[in-house]
């Protein structure tokens, strides 16, 4: 089955830094990689997602990346701000899906 | 759109009692539902997927007589967790599948439930 790692499990940065996740996954055949904000006590919400076909996507602030070759994918939050803190999560899915181990992510003002 | 809701938000209970959990999608029809367990600090972990009309389909190590899962309509799923005990205790978080939103695979993710057993 399908197995995502991801990195680093915390991430530190200040106000106004770049902050970079990467995810790498193991089934050739997943498709579709999504990104996850999760908030202390909540439900995960989608914040960018990128299908197989496409290379990159940028939403704003947020961008992610996908190299199907090497099966790993990206997240880029520049200009961070502090309400960005949260935990992150990306998945792989064919169709069901499965998640990384999760970044905790703050960033300092 | 494409909004998930859970009931209750949180339910503390004794052990030996059984706890049901709602999932549903308010506005859209949801063929497809997707139950997971998320323990402090870690990640969420793929229980079962809950099929309307059919029976579940439980990952490995998941007892399906104790955490039964019931899919029938396509609005709502609920997760019964059975003679609870305070090892069950944790953040259960539904999901649902639009079948129109375009993505064959993409989840809405409802707000969690926090179960505490006693």
């Amino acid at each position: 089955g399908e197995n995502v790692e991801q990195h680093p499990s915390t991430l530190s940065v200040q106000e106004g830094d770049s902050a970079v996740i990467k995810c790498t996954y193991s089934d050739s055949a997943s498709n579709y990689f999504p990104w996850y904000k999760q908030e202390l006590g909540k439900g995960p919400q989608l914040i960018i997602d990128i299908r197989s076909n496409v290379g990159e996507k940028k939403d704003q602030r947020i961008a992610v990346t996908l190299n199907k070759t090497a099966k790993h994918f990206s997240l880029h939050i520049t200009e961070t701000q502090p309400e960005d803190s949260a935990v992150y999560f990306c998945a792989a899915s064919i169709l069901d899906m499965r998640f990384g181990a999760g970044t905790r992510l703050t960033v300092k003002p | 759109g494409a909004v998930v809701s859970q009931h209750p938000s949180r339910v503390i209970c004794k052990s030996g009692t059984s706890v049901k959990i709602e999932c549903r999608s308010l506005d859209f029809q949801a063929t497809t539902m997707f139950w997971y367990r998320q323990f402090p600090k870690q990640s969420l972990m793929l229980m079962a997927t809950s099929n309307e009309g059919s029976k579940a389909t439980y990952e490995q190590g998941v007892e399906k007589d104790k955490f039964l899962i019931n899919h029938a309509s396509l609005t709502l799923s609920t997760l019964t967790v059975t003679s609870a005990h305070p090892e069950d205790s944790s953040f259960y978080i539904c999901s649902a599948r639009d079948p129109l939103s375009g993505g064959d695979n993409e989840q809405f993710f409802g707000p969690g439930t926090r179960l505490t057993v006693l």
